[in-house]
């Protein structure tokens, strides 16, 4: 079946510094990966997505970039600020698994992501 | 143009009570997916349905729950007999026709004392 793992947290850093949230996945199929991010007391926003092999997807001064070969799709941003605290999910949609179309997510456990002033 | 409405974005009840969730997709998007989100852990997808059709309920459990998207109105997801494990964020999500673009809502956060 299908699964993502992402890295543990807290992840604490400070101001300015740079951010790596590590994701990686099994699909059957070629799936679609996504980055949700969920604030406090909030749902879950798209961040970022990537539909095929080395797509990148950015957004808001995030990157992840679709590694086929790795089957990785890894956060990244250069410089995080206060206001980029909050829990951060990865997921993927497999259409091989229901035959196209609209079908669910797949998620990662989620990283929260604390940044210090 | 309001994003995925869910309600109440609260519940408290006890056990052996039901529990009702809400949830009004975004404008034009046919499609909607419930979710629970444990405590530390991710979000599990539960049940997704089109209007008047349960698609795929794999995620969803056998008993006690049951969810419903009618022809006018929200969709429900309905737990019936809840137990302190019931307890939970569920979150709702829909997606238009053709398109992989979920858009969530708030999530009612469901506690079974």
């Amino acid at each position: 079946g299908n699964s993502v793992t992402q890295m543990e947290g807290p992840v604490t850093l400070s101001e300015e510094a740079f951010l790596t949230i590590n994701c990686t996945y099994t699909a059957t199929g070629y799936p679609s990966l996504f980055w949700y991010v969920q604030y406090p007391g909030e749902g879950l926003q798209l961040l970022l997505k990537a539909t095929k092999a080395d797509d990148k997807g950015s957004n808001k001064g995030f990157e992840a970039t679709y590694r086929k070969e790795t089957t990785s799709f890894h956060l990244e941003k250069g410089s995080v600020q206060v206001s980029d605290s909050a829990v951060y999910f990865c997921a993927l949609s497999d259409p091989i698994m229901t035959g196209g179309g609209a079908d669910g997510l797949t998620f990662g456990k989620g990283t929260h992501l604390i940044i210090q002033p | 143009n309001a994003g995925v409405m869910q309600n109440p974005r609260h519940l408290v009840r006890r056990r052996g009570q039901e529990a009702r969730l809400r949830c009004s997709p975004m404008k034009g998007h046919s499609h909607v997916y419930w979710y629970r989100q444990l405590p530390e852990e991710g979000l599990k997808f539960m049940v997704y349905l089109q209007k008047e059709n349960i698609i795929d309920e794999s995620g969803m459990p056998k008993e006690r729950f049951s969810a419903e998207f009618p022809k006018e109105g929200p969709s429900i997801l309905r737990i019936q007999q809840v137990v302190r494990g019931d307890s939970a964020a569920y979150f709702c999500a829909s997606s238009p026709e053709t398109d992989y673009g979920y858009t969530f809502g708030s999530g009612t956060r469901l506690t079974v004392v």
